[in-house]
């Protein structure tokens, strides 16, 4: 199956900051890579996804960068929030069957 | 609201005993489902693919007697956990991919999760 790393496993930043979490694939098949953030106890939500057509996609403060040829996606958050504190993960494979990365708890501080 | 809810939110059982858990698309249909499990500060592992109207894959290194999957109709999948043990204890999340109406995107959505301790 698909090999998912992702980077950084902690992530403190001041806010208004921004905060970038950066991921790796191994199979050059996965055309799919949702963004997931997850608060304590509950499962995860989408918060926003790319597909393997595109470079870049973004939505009001978040988006995400694909590198096809280097296997590797990047999710940026810009003017973060106390609110956006959780833990995020990405994920590769195609839509219906994907793999979660090992996670990034984002802790902003106010 | 939900779109994807489990039954139950969180379940102790005693080793030995078998649990089931439930995975309900609520306003839509799933002919495919997936279950996952977490450990404490960790990554969801995919476990396996819930099929309608036939068998489960499994990921490999899953345990398909152990781990049995039924997906009864278009949605409703469920999970038990047979002679549970207590390395069995974990955080388990479904998901369904559908188009939940009035939200107009075709995504996968996942549960809340049911956290299962075994005693």
């Amino acid at each position: 199956g698909e090999n998912v790393e992702q980077h950084p496993s902690t992530l403190s930043v001041q806010e208004g900051d921004s905060a970038v979490i950066k991921c790796t694939y191994s199979d050059s098949a996965s055309n799919y890579f949702p963004w997931y953030k997850q608060e304590l106890g509950k499962g995860p939500q989408l918060i926003i996804d790319i597909r393997s057509n595109v470079g870049e996609k973004k939505d009001q403060r978040i988006a995400v960068t694909l590198n096809k040829t280097a296997k590797h996606f990047s999710l940026h958050i810009t003017e973060t929030q106390p609110e956006d504190s959780a833990v995020y993960f990405c994920a590769a494979g195609d839509f219906n069957k994907f793999y979660f990365g090992s996670g990034t708890k984002l802790n902003v501080k106010p | 609201g939900a779109v994807v809810s489990q039954h139950p939110s969180w379940v102790i059982c005693k080793s030995g005993t078998s649990v089931k858990i439930e995975c309900r698309s609520l306003d839509f249909q799933a002919t495919t489902m997936f279950w996952y499990r977490q450990f404490p500060k960790q990554s969801l592992m995919l476990m396996a693919t819930s099929n309608e109207g036939s068998k489960a894959t499994y990921e490999q290194g899953v345990e398909k007697d152990k781990f049995l999957i039924n997906h009864a109709s278009l949605t409703l999948s469920t999970l038990t956990v047979t002679s549970a043990h207590p390395e069995d204890s974990s955080f388990y999340i479904c998901s369904a991919p559908g188009t939940a109406s009035g939200r107009g995107i075709y995504e996968q959505y996942f549960g809340p999760g049911t956290r299962l301790t075994v005693t």
